[in-house]
């Protein structure tokens, strides 16, 4: 299974976000599919998750800002996040929730940068 | 501050075991059944390490060793090598269906 994550790389204030993740090797209409983010220099922040029946969980800190979708044509999944500011700025990762709880496979990561 | 605590760095010379601990700051919702260990260099993918506390997946080197003790989960890294210098993290799965992660340890091999 193959994560890649696609994004714009540069956004400006209070502009929307958009990230997609292209999922190869596996369908996305099993397990559960994140987003996970990491500030320049902090930790690891969860962002949210689909499930593969299409089901939604958002962490409480972002939620009235961010959504999540799937494309099972394209066994893609998607976020947006809305009116970004410049503490949105990091790496953003994907990751796959395996057979059990544990995040077994993720992409390598697409930076974004909040910036006028 | 990440909802899980490690050290920021450790060091180790190569042959020699090293610890990284990590605790809950938030222990209400960490389902500690469910702490998990990744190894990052960054630019590339996180790997899974360790996963349920102890178990490895099945490609993992048995060098690689996860542990428990209260609200603490740790991971024994044995017999250092050069490649094991990277970022390693904790995480675990929530009471409410969410994600907390450690804020990553810096591993130096001497």
């Amino acid at each position: 299974v193959q994560l890649r994550e696609s994004g714009p790389g540069l956004v400006k204030p209070s502009e929307t976000l958009s990230l997609t993740c292209d999922v190869s090797g596996g369908s996305i209409t099993s397990y559960h599919w994140n987003w996970i983010r990491q500030p320049p220099g902090k930790g690891l922040e969860w962002i949210a998750s689909i499930s593969y029946s299409g089901n939604t969980n958002y962490n409480p800190s972002l939620k009235s800002r961010v959504s999540i979708f799937s494309d099972t044509s394209k066994n893609q999944f998607s976020l947006r996040l809305a009116s970004v500011t410049s503490a949105d700025t990091a790496v953003y990762f994907c990751a796959r929730e395996g057979d059990a709880v544990y995040l077994d496979f993720w992409g390598q990561g697409t930076p974004v940068t909040v910036s006028s | 501050q990440s909802a899980l605590t490690q050290p920021a760095s450790v060091s180790g010379s190569p042959g020699q075991s090293i610890t990284i601990p990590c605790s809950a700051t938030t222990s209400a919702l960490v389902a500690f059944n469910y702490v998990s260990w990744f190894q990052h260099h960054p630019g590339t993918a996180p790997k899974l390490l360790i996963f349920d506390v102890y178990n490895r997946p099945s490609d993992i080197s048995s060098r690689f060793s996860g542990s428990q003790s209260g609200k603490t989960a740790s991971l024994t890294i044995s017999g250092l090598q050069a490649s094991d210098e990277a970022d390693y993290f904790c995480a675990s799965y929530t009471t409410t269906s969410s994600w907390v992660f450690g804020g990553g340890t810096k591993l130096t091999v001497l």
